[in-house]
């Protein structure tokens, strides 16, 4: 496996269930982030890990909780969600945050559909 | 309210033709990125620009940063089938995260 993978690629879930959507990064980066990316809608940064720590929240419910558990992975975990967290999840990594000219490496996404 | 707003937002062309798509803000941005997405795949990298005034060319593609850095376009010359995607652009505010706009979907048709 080469750059970032995410699982599951589609998803379906009712507002009762809880998931989960795991992504790898294989580049040796050690900052991750999530976004949502919602049809019409701009790119939304959801949340940033660097060496592991969360640095970024950007006013997420409470609904989503990430974890990484190590730089190379990063999950988040969905309970109870609303139909208007259907969307593209996807991952991205990078060296580190330090921004400038910072490369962010995405996954293909999860789309998720919650019913 | 969007801090970066992109134009057009849909632009269906013919094959060979040119074409400019515009990401704009009142806000300056340490520097700006240009991503293409493909359908069934993440956002891919194609250009940072950084300094104001700033001109990059990829192959047919070129990317120029506005002299106040509040700004930018992209010119694809000559559009192949190939170029058909997503293209977003994504501005760092503060050195500190990137805002994306929403996105051109582009179709070139052969």
């Amino acid at each position: 496996e080469t750059g970032v993978t995410q699982t599951p690629r589609h998803l379906v879930m009712g507002m009762t269930n809880k998931k989960s959507l795991k992504c790898e990064q294989h580049l040796g980066h050690n900052a991750m982030y999530w976004y949502k990316q919602s049809a019409k809608k701009p790119l939304e940064l959801m949340f940033v890990y660097n060496f592991k720590e969360q640095t970024e929240n950007n006013s997420v419910p409470s609904r989503f909780s990430p974890e990484c558990p190590n730089s190379s992975h990063l999950f988040l975990h969905l309970h109870t969600l609303q139909p208007e967290d259907s969307a593209l999840y996807l991952c991205a990594s990078s060296q580190t945050t330090s921004g400038g000219q910072e490369t962010q490496y995405f996954g293909p996404g999860t789309r998720l559909l919650v019913l | 309210t969007q801090l970066l707003e992109q134009s057009p937002q849909f632009l269906s062309i013919q094959e060979g033709e040119n074409l400019t798509v515009y990401c704009n803000s009142s806000s300056v941005f340490s520097s700006l990125q240009w991503y293409r997405q493909e359908p069934g795949e993440g956002p891919v990298l194609l250009v940072t620009v950084v300094t104001g005034g700033e001109v990059k060319k990829l192959k047919r593609l070129t990317f120029q940063f506005g002299d106040a850095r509040k700004d930018s376009s992209l010119h694809i010359t000559a559009a192949q089938p190939g170029d058909t995607g997503l293209y977003l652009c994504a501005g760092l505010y503060n050195f500190n995260k990137f805002y994306f706009g929403s996105g051109t979907k582009l179709n070139v048709k052969p």
